[in-house]
């Protein structure tokens, strides 16, 4: 079993500062990935950013960024030089690398509103 | 390229009625996935195909929910003598095969049970 935990219930952040969004996991399986989603008003799950549990180096993608701590069993990301868009609901996720189940397990969800 | 269309995007139903929910994938993705979402949740999943057959079905929450993929490519979510409590964002995605690739996601359809 998975299970996603996102705990942070709402965050601000002034634009064009850097802002973390937190996600702890818990899984049996050995090979797993880690994904970040953005959920804007409009409903769409966008895909940010990917982690492989077996990858040495932190994940980055232009102004996203995945701190990822193995044995802290934690996947946060990290948006620099926030813009107003980033306004949205950031969902973190997880699935298994092996076997035939490759369902998302999603957490709650963490609102993140951006300040002008 | 297009991405994941689903539709329609909206859907106001009457207790007890039939419905179906379309989703047509990214070209050329063998997987597709059929997640549920709640307001205030993250998305919940509730079966998925390898081509035409159903993989792993062990998210639907009952027998009034069906979903079909007969060619491969376009899915159908079928839910019968729908329930209030079915109301919700259904969610589809693809992705290239089984272990590779992420999964893309489509607009969702907006479910309302009245």
């Amino acid at each position: 079993a998975q299970k996603i935990t996102q705990t942070q219930p709402g965050m601000f952040v002034q634009e064009k500062e850097a802002v973390t969004l937190d996600c702890t996991y818990d899984t049996s399986d050995q090979s797993y990935g880690l994904f970040w989603y953005k959920q804007p008003s409009s409903g769409e799950m966008i895909f940010l950013i990917y982690q492989g549990s077996y990858d040495e180096q932190n994940a980055t993608e232009g102004r996203y960024s995945l701190n990822f701590q193995k044995a802290r069993k934690s996947a946060n990301l990290v948006i620099s030089a926030s813009q107003l868009g980033d306004s949205a609901m950031y969902f973190c996720a997880m699935r298994g690398l092996t076997g035939a189940n490759s369902k998302l397990t999603f957490g709650k969800g963490i609102t993140l509103s951006v300040r002008p | 390229g297009a991405g994941v269309s689903q539709t329609p995007s909206n859907k106001v139903t009457e207790k007890g009625k039939y419905v179906e929910l379309r989703c047509d994938p990214i070209s050329g993705h063998t997987a597709l996935y059929w997640y549920r979402q709640s307001l205030g949740q993250g998305p919940e999943f509730l079966i998925y195909f390898q081509g035409t057959g159903a993989a792993d079905d062990s998210g639907l929450p009952n027998d009034r929910f069906f979903a079909v993929r007969p060619e491969g490519s376009v899915s159908t979510l079928k839910i019968q003598r729908t329930e209030r409590g079915d109301s919700a964002v259904y969610l589809c995605a693809s992705s290239p095969g089984t272990h590779a690739g992420t999964q893309y996601f489509g607009p969702g359809t907006r479910l309302l049970v009245l």
